[in-house]
């Protein structure tokens, strides 16, 4: 089965541009995962789709982050203004209540705001 | 307050020894899940093993085995007959509740780089 795409990989922008990341998670995965890895650090969730209804967004800045999900299967992620501290990667995963472990990961994207 | 903690930042292992990487987590659920990640430079998260909380055998998957003590809160990663190819950032993570789709929750990772 194909894995979970995102885009782009790598984006390069300055402070108070916006940005957008792309998922598209694995066929059939209904649970859809941001998370945001800063460099020398674990991955932090930033929001949690099921279906196109968010499940947790408690540690998205939502004065500056967005996020939707409209039809279920792929994922936005936008930033609006970006600041120097969002500098990371951010990492898209799907995961499916039938699955054995659940979770498969995208590439991520690494953005970095100069 | 943290729920994985991963006190190593950094590790050193001469090939084909074994090196074992510490992990101890935060709960109060009884049902709960332990990953292991590796995430090599080009950024991908690789999944590497999984022990549930109600197994009683230590998982083990190839070169890798995780030791689970419960009563102590740890799974630590064992990784047997290192290879160069094993240098990379670990990651220990942990599924809070039962369901695959609980979110996951990281530690903060330890390096490890295999040496000839």
């Amino acid at each position: 089965e194909a894995g979970v795409a995102q885009s782009p990989r790598y984006k390069i922008i300055e402070k108070r541009q916006s940005v957008a990341f792309w998922c598209n998670p694995i066929s059939g995965h209904a649970t859809l995962y941001w998370y945001q890895q800063i460099l020398g650090q674990g991955p932090k969730l930033l929001i949690q789709f099921q279906n196109n209804g968010v499940v947790d967004d408690s540690q998205l800045p939502k004065d500056r982050f967005s996020a939707e999900r409209l039809k279920g299967v792929d994922s936005t992620l936008k930033i609006q203004p970006a600041k120097l501290e969002d500098s990371a990667v951010y990492l898209c995963a799907s995961s499916h209540q039938g699955a054995s472990y659940g979770y498969t990961f995208g590439s991520g994207t690494r953005l970095t705001v100069v | 307050a943290q729920k994985i903690t991963q006190t190593q930042p950094g590790m050193f292992v001469q090939e084909k020894e074994a090196v074992t990487l510490d992990c101890t987590y935060d709960t109060s659920d009884q049902s709960y899940g332990l990953f292991w990640y590796k995430q090599p430079s080009s950024g991908e998260m690789i999944f590497l093993i999984y022990q549930g909380s109600y197994d009683e055998q230590n998982a083990t998957e190839g070169r890798y085995s995780l030791n689970f003590q419960k009563a102590r809160k740890s799974a630590n990663l064992v990784i047997s007959a290192s290879q160069l190819g094993d240098s990379a950032m670990y990651f220990c993570a942990m599924r809070e509740g039962p369901y695959n789709t609980d979110k996951l929750i990281f530690g903060t990772g330890t390096r490890l780089q295999v040496f000839p």
